[in-house]
Order: structure tokens, then C-alpha cells, then sequence
């Protein structure tokens, strides 16, 4: 079935330091999605890249979705504290609602 | 206006016992989602709901698991005969619309289930 591989797991940086996560999947993806999940909360939504080598901006952080549309990164610029929690890709099944998030990668921001 | 609801937040119980968890979507919301998060990884799904219709349930660990939504809003995640590998966060996510392409999903608070 689908899966999707998320890398790193852990991610330790110094406040203002880039940070950056990235999401494999070895088959072609119709979309990506991109959560966060603060530390005891739940995720929330980020963003959602549909066209093969789409860049979206959020303030700080910049989304990419790979040519092939079967990679894509999530960029932080100048990491500050409240950046902290796990970030996660999550993906559908093709042709169906099953959704599968990876496993995340958490973010620690030492200030 | 009102986000997701879940109840109960926390639910203990002891070995053999069947729970039952709410999840009350955001009103209007057609798409009703159901995961397990267990501590320190993503959410894994369970079931999804279209309306009232469970349009996929491949995610269910096995027959002690089910899930409804009689009338296409509140639903029900039911557990029998619990077991101590049970033992996780449930979460309940909503979209607005399954179909179009466009699902960002809105997760509730969740239900921490601990089976002694």
C-alpha cells in the first residue's frame, strides 16, 4: 500500500538556524498535505501542494512539491521557538480518502 | 465557530470492557475522518465517512473495531473487548468536502484510551 518516508526524525537546532523536513513516497502523488503538531496538541493543517513542481510561501516557511510529484520539503527560515513540534506529510491512497501521514519529524528550537 | 469535539478526552478502562468515543465534526462538514496516534508518530488512519456512508474502513485493526455516523454528523468509534494494545489517542478529523480534490482536515482534541 501507500506509504510515505519522512526524514529526519529528530531535528535539534539553535533559534535562527534553517531547518528543513523532507517527504518520500515512491509512487506518483496526486496531492500533499503539510501539518503541524504542537507538542501535546493536535495536528493542524498547513498547506496543501497539488502541481508538479509547486513552491508556496508561508512567512518563514516555504513548501515544494518535486517535479515528479513523489518528493516534497517543508523549509523553515530563521527557526524561531514557537516553530517547535512535529511536522508531518500526510498523502491519500490513489483514488480513495485513505489518508497516511508519515511519521513526522520534530523540531526542538533551543533559544 | 466551534472546532472538533471529542468525548470523553480520556477514557479508562480495564481489559474486556467495550468503550464507545464521540466525535462531533464541524457543522456542515461531509467528510469524517477517524485515527489512532500512538505516542510519537503520525496518525494512523482507521475509517472515513462520506455523509453517513463509511466509504472506507481498511484502516480498522480488526473486527472488535467499528465505527457510525447513523445521520452524517456526530460519530461513534466503538471498541469491544478491549486489550491493552488498544491503548493509544484517538483522533477525529473533518473536511468540509471529500470529493473535490481539496481536504484539509480539522482535527479534534482526542480521546486518550488507556485499557488496564
Amino acid at each position: 500500500g501507500q506509504q510515505v518516508m519522512q526524514i529526519p526524525q529528530y531535528q535539534h537546532v539553535q533559534e535562527g538556524e534553517d531547518f528543513t523536513t523532507y517527504c518520500n513516497s515512491s509512487t506518483t502523488l496526486s496531492n500533499i498535505q503539510w501539518y503541524k503538531q504542537r507538542p501535546g496538541g493536535h495536528p493542524v493543517f498547513l498547506i496543501q501542494l497539488v502541481k508538479s513542481g509547486e513552491v508556496k510561501k508561508q512567512k518563514r516557511l516555504t513548501f515544494q512539491f518535486g517535479e515528479a510529484k513523489k518528493n516534497s520539503s517543508l523549509h523553515i527560515t530563521a527557526t524561531q521557538t514557537t516553530d517547535v513540534g512535529t511536522y508531518f506529510c500526510a498523502v491519500r491512497n490513489t483514488g480513495g480518502f485513505k489518508t497516511i501521514f508519515g511519521a513526522g519529524t520534530r523540531l526542538f528550537v533551543k533559544a | 465557530g466551534a472546532g472538533v469535539s471529542q468525548s470523553p478526552r480520556y477514557k479508562v478502562t480495564k481489559r474486556g470492557q467495550d468503550v464507545a468515543l464521540r466525535c462531533d465534526p464541524i457543522s456542515g462538514h461531509v467528510s469524517l475522518y477517524w485515527y489512532r496516534q500512538a505516542l510519537g508518530q503520525g496518525p494512523e488512519f482507521l475509517t472515513y465517512f462520506n455523509y453517513e456512508a463509511q466509504q472506507d474502513k481498511s484502516g480498522l485493526p480488526n473486527d472488535r473495531f467499528s465505527a457510525e455516523r447513523p445521520e452524517g454528523s456526530i460519530s461513534t468509534l466503538t471498541i469491544q473487548r478491549t486489550e491493552q494494545r488498544d491503548s493509544a489517542m484517538y483522533r477525529c478529523a473533518s473536511s468540509i468536502s471529500g470529493t473535490s480534490g481539496y481536504n484539509e482536515q480539522f482535527f479534534g482534541p482526542g480521546t486518550r484510551l488507556t485499557v488496564l
